[in-house]
């Protein structure tokens, strides 16, 4: 079955200290993964994908098919990064699985 | 630039009345059209999505129903609502497929079913 589990509802970290949202995935075939963010007051939007290995706002995710892992990190927690983060899962032509989300809180 | 436009943003009903709400994309041509219910500490479901105009695939089988009367236009619909129908609505649109994985999504509707 295709899934996507985000196993932390709630994280919270310092500032500067490094984050890590996990996101693991269960799918058959070669898959593409995607993080969505929605910060407060905000529309959710893409903030990256997997295919093209880029660092947005430091953030970046390594594509682990071994351990069925898309984990976002960032080596410093800014207090803008508290939002909701989505793990999503192209599961076809018109289908997102999406995980339950992580909500990041940034203490100053 | 692209816009997509929900409304209303927040509606309160009650059980048995109709619904409808209307998404509405602008700056761009036949685009796909979604429409999500998220529901907290369960992400986002699929409930339709549409390529064109009239056009509509279900993905869950419940007591809504969706249109796509104009290329740019979708529509949400029930003709009588349930307690259960209360959740945080959301209408997307796509370039053509997820080829990209890239929706762009409305600020949503929070509908309460009392």
């Amino acid at each position: 079955a295709q899934r996507v589990t985000q196993p932390e509802k709630l994280l919270s970290v310092f500032k500067g200290a490094p984050v890590e949202l996990k996101c693991n995935y269960s799918y058959s075939g070669s898959p593409e993964l995607f993080w969505y963010v929605q910060y407060s007051r905000q529309r959710l939007q893409l903030l990256l994908r997997h295919i093209s290995r880029e660092s947005i706002k430091g953030f970046t995710a390594d594509l682990n098919k071994g351990e069925t892992s898309f984990h976002l990190k960032k080596p410093f927690a800014q207090e803008e990064d508290s939002a909701m983060y989505y793990c999503a899962l192209k599961s076809s032509n018109y289908q997102l699985i999406w995980g339950a989300g992580t909500k990041l809180i940034i203490k100053p | 630039s692209q816009t997509i436009h929900q409304w209303p943003a927040t509606l309160v009903q009650p059980v048995g009345s109709p619904l409808s709400l209307e998404c509405t994309v602008e700056g761009t041509s036949n685009p796909n059209l979604y429409w999500y219910r998220q529901a907290a500490g369960r992400g986002l479901q699929l409930l339709f999505y549409s390529v064109g105009i009239g056009q509509i695939s279900s993905e869950v089988p419940q007591n809504l129903s969706a249109s796509r009367p104009q290329d740019r236009q979708f529509i949400l619909s029930s003709k009588k609502l349930l307690l259960s129908d209360s959740g945080f609505y959301l209408c997307a649109w796509s370039v053509g497929p997820i080829a990209t994985g890239e929706l762009f999504f409305g600020e949503g509707s929070r509908l309460t079913v009392l």
